[in-house]
């Protein structure tokens, strides 16, 4: 069973514009929610997590968003830019055990 | 360079061949895992362990065997291979408690089996 969603495959942004990705899950003990950043041909690289007690995180141009009572949680990124062109996984952390979703391939045009 | 480093990075194998997939860190990290990447499925834990002779199973372990007999090494396994295992494979790392601060990767290994 997948405990981590990503229901959109991909997502078109224009260069300076904001990206939404999204993220659901089902399992209400995960304590810990992270954002991984791909590129092709390399592994995954940590770009931002928020704990489960908290409703916001904020690094930089991205911002996490978490709502515990819709199991639900959003990646922005504001301004967006060509660099931001990525597979983007959502993970869930509880104990050892992150569960990852789908991913979301992000293309920012210039 | 610090990091996690995983060899080979691409393999062939044919159906019933047995092979062993390498991780090295080298940032003293207790927590080490491995993960498959399949499309439309995200990855998915195979085993993971917390330090040298502690090991566990994750959500798709079968037909696949780990140790950890020192902190920096963690090698996969494959029995006998099928080609339901064909797939990237990554290993990952962390101090141990401090996973919510994101695990370091190694950049894959490409698997296909025949």
């Amino acid at each position: 069973d997948q405990q981590v969603k990503q229901n959109s495959p991909s997502l078109s942004v224009q260069e300076g514009r904001i990206s939404i990705l999204n993220c659901d899950y089902t399992n209400s003990m995960f304590d810990y929610f992270l954002w991984y950043k791909k590129y092709p041909a390399e592994g995954p690289t940590f770009l931002i997590s928020i704990s489960s007690i908290k409703d916001k995180n904020e690094d930089g141009r991205f911002t996490v968003f978490l709502n515990k009572s819709a199991k639900h949680l959003s990646l922005h990124i504001v301004p967006s830019q060509p660099g931001d062109s990525a597979v983007y996984f959502c993970a869930a952390l509880n104990n050892n055990d992150m569960r990852f979703g789908a991913g979301t391939r992000l293309t920012v045009k210039p | 360079n610090a990091g996690v480093t995983q060899t080979p990075k691409f393999q062939v194998l044919k159906t019933g061949q047995s092979m062993t997939l390498q991780c090295a860190q080298d940032m003293n990290h207790e927590y080490m895992s491995w993960y498959r990447q399949d499309p439309g499925m995200g990855l998915r834990l195979i085993h993971y362990s917390v330090g040298a002779g502690i090991t566990d199973q994750g959500e798709v372990p079968n037909g696949y065997n780990v140790s950890r007999s020192t902190t920096e090494d963690f090698p996969l396994r494959l029995l006998s291979a099928a080609p339901s295992q064909t797939s990237v494979y990554f290993c990952a790392s962390s101090y141990l408690g401090w996973s919510q601060r994101g695990y370091t990767f190694g950049s894959g290994t490409r698997l296909t089996v025949v």
